[in-house]
Protein backbone atom coordinates (compact mmCIF):
# COMPACT_ATOMS: atom_id res chain seq x y z
CA UNK A 1 0.00 0.00 0.00
CA UNK A 2 3.16 2.41 -0.58
CA UNK A 3 2.14 3.18 3.45
CA UNK A 4 -1.49 4.95 3.06
CA UNK A 5 -4.14 4.75 4.68
CA UNK A 6 -7.80 6.52 3.77
CA UNK A 7 -10.23 6.68 6.70
CA UNK A 8 -13.02 6.23 6.81
CA UNK A 9 -12.77 2.80 4.77
CA UNK A 10 -16.68 3.07 4.04
CA UNK A 11 -19.42 6.04 5.52
CA UNK A 12 -23.09 6.58 4.77
CA UNK A 13 -24.68 9.96 5.76
CA UNK A 14 -27.56 12.50 4.33
CA UNK A 15 -27.84 15.19 2.22
CA UNK A 16 -27.19 18.57 3.02
CA UNK A 17 -24.14 17.12 6.10
CA UNK A 18 -20.37 17.71 5.90
CA UNK A 19 -18.14 15.20 5.39
CA UNK A 20 -14.32 14.95 6.00
CA UNK A 21 -12.25 12.03 4.53
CA UNK A 22 -8.54 11.49 5.69
CA UNK A 23 -5.85 10.30 4.05
CA UNK A 24 -2.40 9.66 5.88
CA UNK A 25 0.91 8.74 4.43
CA UNK A 26 4.10 7.29 6.30
CA UNK A 27 6.05 7.71 3.06
CA UNK A 28 7.28 11.55 3.29
CA UNK A 29 5.92 12.25 -0.66
CA UNK A 30 5.88 15.73 -1.82
CA UNK A 31 2.71 15.43 -3.73
CA UNK A 32 -0.97 14.10 -2.59
CA UNK A 33 -3.83 13.65 -4.59
CA UNK A 34 -7.92 13.31 -4.07
CA UNK A 35 -9.28 10.70 -7.11
CA UNK A 36 -13.08 9.99 -7.31
CA UNK A 37 -13.81 7.35 -9.14
CA UNK A 38 -17.26 6.67 -11.05
CA UNK A 39 -18.45 4.20 -13.69
CA UNK A 40 -18.33 5.25 -17.17
CA UNK A 41 -15.82 8.09 -15.90
CA UNK A 42 -12.64 6.27 -14.80
CA UNK A 43 -10.69 8.30 -12.36
CA UNK A 44 -11.00 12.03 -12.02
CA UNK A 45 -8.85 14.11 -10.22
CA UNK A 46 -10.56 16.21 -7.42
CA UNK A 47 -7.29 18.30 -5.72
CA UNK A 48 -4.10 17.61 -5.37
CA UNK A 49 -1.07 19.37 -2.75
CA UNK A 50 2.60 19.64 -4.10
CA UNK A 51 3.39 20.23 -0.17
CA UNK A 52 2.19 21.48 2.98
CA UNK A 53 -0.51 24.68 2.71
CA UNK A 54 -0.05 24.19 -0.98
CA UNK A 55 -2.48 22.62 -3.16
CA UNK A 56 -4.55 22.95 -6.29
CA UNK A 57 -7.86 22.10 -8.47
CA UNK A 58 -8.41 19.27 -10.49
CA UNK A 59 -11.31 18.30 -13.09
CA UNK A 60 -13.95 17.96 -11.08
CA UNK A 61 -13.50 19.94 -7.59
CA UNK A 62 -17.26 21.88 -7.59
CA UNK A 63 -17.93 21.04 -3.77
CA UNK A 64 -14.56 20.00 -2.50
CA UNK A 65 -12.11 21.81 -0.54
CA UNK A 66 -8.99 20.34 0.76
CA UNK A 67 -6.63 20.98 3.63
CA UNK A 68 -2.76 19.98 3.57
CA UNK A 69 -1.39 21.29 7.50
CA UNK A 70 1.20 18.21 7.98
CA UNK A 71 3.30 16.44 5.28
CA UNK A 72 1.60 12.93 6.22
CA UNK A 73 -2.24 14.11 5.99
CA UNK A 74 -3.95 15.35 3.74
CA UNK A 75 -7.93 15.75 4.21
CA UNK A 76 -11.08 16.39 1.59
CA UNK A 77 -14.22 18.38 2.94
CA UNK A 78 -17.15 18.05 1.29
CA UNK A 79 -19.14 20.77 2.85
CA UNK A 80 -22.43 19.74 1.96
CA UNK A 81 -22.53 16.00 0.33
CA UNK A 82 -25.24 15.83 -2.26
CA UNK A 83 -26.46 12.84 -3.82
CA UNK A 84 -24.12 13.28 -6.77
CA UNK A 85 -20.67 13.19 -4.41
CA UNK A 86 -21.77 9.18 -4.23
CA UNK A 87 -18.59 7.57 -5.18
CA UNK A 88 -15.33 6.03 -3.76
CA UNK A 89 -12.56 8.44 -3.31
CA UNK A 90 -9.28 7.21 -3.47
CA UNK A 91 -6.57 9.23 -2.28
CA UNK A 92 -2.65 8.96 -4.19
CA UNK A 93 0.89 10.10 -3.33
CA UNK A 94 4.04 10.28 -5.04
CA UNK A 95 7.49 11.27 -4.24
CA UNK A 96 7.93 13.84 -7.42
CA UNK A 97 6.04 15.14 -10.41
CA UNK A 98 6.96 12.37 -12.99
CA UNK A 99 6.42 9.28 -10.48
CA UNK A 100 4.18 7.13 -10.59
CA UNK A 101 1.39 7.52 -8.15
CA UNK A 102 0.47 5.08 -5.40
CA UNK A 103 -3.40 4.51 -4.57
CA UNK A 104 -4.79 3.95 -1.05
CA UNK A 105 -7.61 1.30 -0.85
CA UNK A 106 -10.20 3.86 -1.38
CA UNK A 107 -13.28 5.34 0.65
CA UNK A 108 -16.69 4.46 -0.45
CA UNK A 109 -18.97 7.48 0.36
CA UNK A 110 -22.91 7.28 -0.06
CA UNK A 111 -24.90 10.19 0.07
CA UNK A 112 -28.63 9.16 0.77
CA UNK B 1 -14.10 15.84 -22.69
CA UNK B 2 -12.88 12.71 -22.25
CA UNK B 3 -9.11 13.23 -23.32
CA UNK B 4 -7.79 9.58 -22.88
CA UNK B 5 -10.01 6.77 -23.67
CA UNK B 6 -10.53 2.71 -23.50
CA UNK B 7 -13.04 2.28 -26.02
CA UNK B 8 -13.87 -1.25 -24.80
CA UNK B 9 -14.92 -1.92 -21.10
CA UNK B 10 -14.14 -5.54 -20.99
CA UNK B 11 -12.43 -7.88 -22.53
CA UNK B 12 -12.25 -11.79 -22.29
CA UNK B 13 -9.29 -14.24 -22.75
CA UNK B 14 -8.32 -17.63 -22.63
CA UNK B 15 -5.50 -18.10 -20.32
CA UNK B 16 -1.90 -18.74 -21.71
CA UNK B 17 -3.14 -16.28 -24.90
CA UNK B 18 -2.15 -13.01 -24.99
CA UNK B 19 -4.48 -10.05 -23.88
CA UNK B 20 -4.03 -6.74 -25.60
CA UNK B 21 -5.83 -3.66 -24.08
CA UNK B 22 -6.22 -0.40 -25.91
CA UNK B 23 -6.02 3.25 -25.23
CA UNK B 24 -6.27 6.54 -27.40
CA UNK B 25 -5.88 10.37 -26.41
CA UNK B 26 -6.64 13.22 -27.56
CA UNK B 27 -4.13 15.96 -26.41
CA UNK B 28 -1.30 15.99 -28.16
CA UNK B 29 0.85 17.50 -25.36
CA UNK B 30 0.43 14.07 -23.25
CA UNK B 31 4.34 12.81 -23.18
CA UNK B 32 4.02 9.86 -20.64
CA UNK B 33 1.87 7.61 -20.23
CA UNK B 34 1.03 4.59 -17.74
CA UNK B 35 -0.95 1.42 -17.07
CA UNK B 36 -2.72 0.66 -13.71
CA UNK B 37 -4.02 -2.20 -12.96
CA UNK B 38 -7.40 -2.45 -9.91
CA UNK B 39 -8.89 -5.57 -8.31
CA UNK B 40 -12.21 -5.11 -6.49
CA UNK B 41 -11.92 -3.00 -2.71
CA UNK B 42 -8.32 -2.12 -3.20
CA UNK B 43 -7.07 1.22 -5.30
CA UNK B 44 -5.12 0.70 -8.16
CA UNK B 45 -1.75 0.23 -8.82
CA UNK B 46 0.80 0.94 -11.25
CA UNK B 47 2.10 -1.84 -13.75
CA UNK B 48 4.08 0.06 -16.22
CA UNK B 49 4.73 3.25 -18.06
CA UNK B 50 6.38 4.97 -20.98
CA UNK B 51 7.72 7.80 -22.07
CA UNK B 52 6.75 9.41 -25.37
CA UNK B 53 10.82 9.24 -26.62
CA UNK B 54 9.93 5.59 -26.47
CA UNK B 55 8.18 3.30 -28.57
CA UNK B 56 8.15 0.49 -26.89
CA UNK B 57 8.82 -0.71 -22.97
CA UNK B 58 8.59 -4.06 -21.54
CA UNK B 59 8.71 -5.42 -18.50
CA UNK B 60 8.42 -9.34 -18.10
CA UNK B 61 4.95 -10.34 -19.40
CA UNK B 62 3.96 -6.84 -20.10
CA UNK B 63 4.33 -4.66 -23.02
CA UNK B 64 3.81 -1.30 -23.66
CA UNK B 65 3.49 0.20 -27.17
CA UNK B 66 2.92 4.06 -28.02
CA UNK B 67 2.22 5.01 -31.37
CA UNK B 68 2.58 9.00 -31.16
CA UNK B 69 1.18 9.69 -34.76
CA UNK B 70 -1.66 7.81 -33.64
CA UNK B 71 -2.15 9.15 -30.56
CA UNK B 72 -2.43 5.22 -29.47
CA UNK B 73 -1.06 2.98 -27.07
CA UNK B 74 -1.93 -0.65 -25.70
CA UNK B 75 -0.61 -3.12 -22.88
CA UNK B 76 0.02 -6.31 -23.85
CA UNK B 77 -0.07 -9.19 -21.61
CA UNK B 78 1.19 -12.64 -22.29
CA UNK B 79 0.97 -15.21 -21.57
CA UNK B 80 -2.40 -14.23 -19.87
CA UNK B 81 -2.86 -15.46 -16.41
CA UNK B 82 -5.75 -16.02 -14.25
CA UNK B 83 -4.39 -13.55 -11.73
CA UNK B 84 -4.40 -10.85 -14.58
CA UNK B 85 -8.41 -10.75 -14.52
CA UNK B 86 -8.75 -7.00 -13.41
CA UNK B 87 -9.52 -3.86 -14.30
CA UNK B 88 -7.48 -2.27 -16.33
CA UNK B 89 -6.69 1.93 -16.75
CA UNK B 90 -4.50 3.69 -18.75
CA UNK B 91 -3.00 7.31 -17.63
CA UNK B 92 -1.92 10.33 -19.35
CA UNK B 93 0.25 13.57 -18.06
CA UNK B 94 2.64 16.44 -19.27
CA UNK B 95 6.12 16.42 -18.48
CA UNK B 96 6.23 19.17 -15.62
CA UNK B 97 2.62 18.82 -14.86
CA UNK B 98 1.60 17.14 -11.57
CA UNK B 99 -2.25 15.82 -12.96
CA UNK B 100 -3.08 12.23 -14.08
CA UNK B 101 -5.65 11.80 -16.83
CA UNK B 102 -7.42 8.24 -16.70
CA UNK B 103 -9.17 6.82 -18.78
CA UNK B 104 -12.25 4.90 -18.09
CA UNK B 105 -10.84 1.23 -17.38
CA UNK B 106 -11.45 -2.10 -19.23
CA UNK B 107 -12.10 -5.03 -17.25
CA UNK B 108 -10.41 -8.05 -18.49
CA UNK B 109 -11.19 -11.39 -17.59
CA UNK B 110 -8.61 -14.17 -17.88
CA UNK B 111 -10.68 -17.49 -18.46
CA UNK B 112 -8.95 -20.92 -17.01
Amino acid sequence: DAGITQSPRHKVTETGTPVTLRCHQTENHRYMYWYRQDPGHGLRLIHYSYGVKDTDKGEVSDGYSVSRSKTEDFLLTLESATSSQTSVYFCAISRQGNSPLHFGNGTRLTVT
Amino acid sequence: DQQVKQNSPSLSVQEGRISILNCDYTNSMFDYFLWYKKYPAEGPTFLISISSIKDKNEDGRFTVFLNKSAKHLSLHIVPSQPGDSAVYFCAAKREGNEKLTFGTGTRLTIIP
